[in-house]
């Protein structure tokens, strides 16, 4: 069972749009959620992340938004390019004994 | 890159046959992690380490054993390989006392059991 939803499963956008990925969790003792972006053949690297008592986060082209009454969280790639072309997942995690768990993933592809 | 190697990269074996996979780091991390990823399941955790001999059971256990006698290597056992363990196994560290969530990992290990 799935601890974090996330979806959609996989998306197209063209170059300079916008790419939106959505989480949801259940568990309200996580208090870190960090995004991993994961290229072919290579490992998942961390992108960003967000601790609950922030609504917002920004890098760059990247943006988290946070929902803590709904339980929800999302990332936003503006501007996208196709470098941004890879799978997304997010992750959920409890400080207090170092489990990270994952989302199913979200394939991004970012047409010229 | 973060110092942290898998081996094998690459295995195919049979059903019934045991397999070890080595994960080595060289960054003296204390936090170890064995996840596999399967398309529609994204990362599943099965073991952690959080100390030389201090393991810990993920949410997809069952058919794998860990050992971690030095702080530098974590060991993934299949006793007894399926079908089902057919996948891309990754290894990961984390110092969490400054970053928890960050974790660093190898370039994935894929085994197919035939």
């Amino acid at each position: 069972q799935q601890q974090v939803k996330q979806s959609p499963q996989s998306l197209i956008v063209q170059k300079g749009g916008i790419s939106i990925i959505n989480c949801a969790y259940e568990n309200t003792a996580f208090d870190y959620f960090p995004w991993y972006q994961q290229f072919p053949g290579k490992g998942p690297a961390l992108l960003i992340a967000i601790r609950p008592d922030v609504s917002e986060k920004k890098e760059g082209r990247f943006t988290i938004s946070f929902n803590k009454s709904a339980k929800q969280f999302s990332l936003h790639i503006m501007d996208s390019q196709p470098g941004d072309s890879a799978t997304y997942f997010c992750a959920a995690l409890r400080s207090n004994d170092y489990k990270l768990s994952f989302g199913a993933g979200t394939t991004v592809t970012v047409r010229a | 890159d973060a110092g942290i190697t898998q081996s094998p990269r690459h295995k195919v074996t049979e059903t019934g046959t045991p397999v070890t996979l080595r994960c080595h780091q060289t960054e003296n991390h204390r936090y170890m992690y064995w996840y596999r990823q399967d398309p529609g399941h994204g990362l599943r955790l099965i073991h952690y380490s959080y100390g030389v001999k201090d393991t810990d059971k993920g949410e997809v256990s069952d058919g794998y054993s860990v050992s971690r006698s030095k702080t530098e290597d974590f060991l993934l056992t299949l006793e007894s390989a399926t079908s089902s363990q057919t996948s891309v196994y990754f290894c990961a560290i984390s110092e969490s006392t400054r970053n928890p969530g960050e974790l660093f990992f190898g370039e994935g290990s894929r085994l197919t059991v035939l």
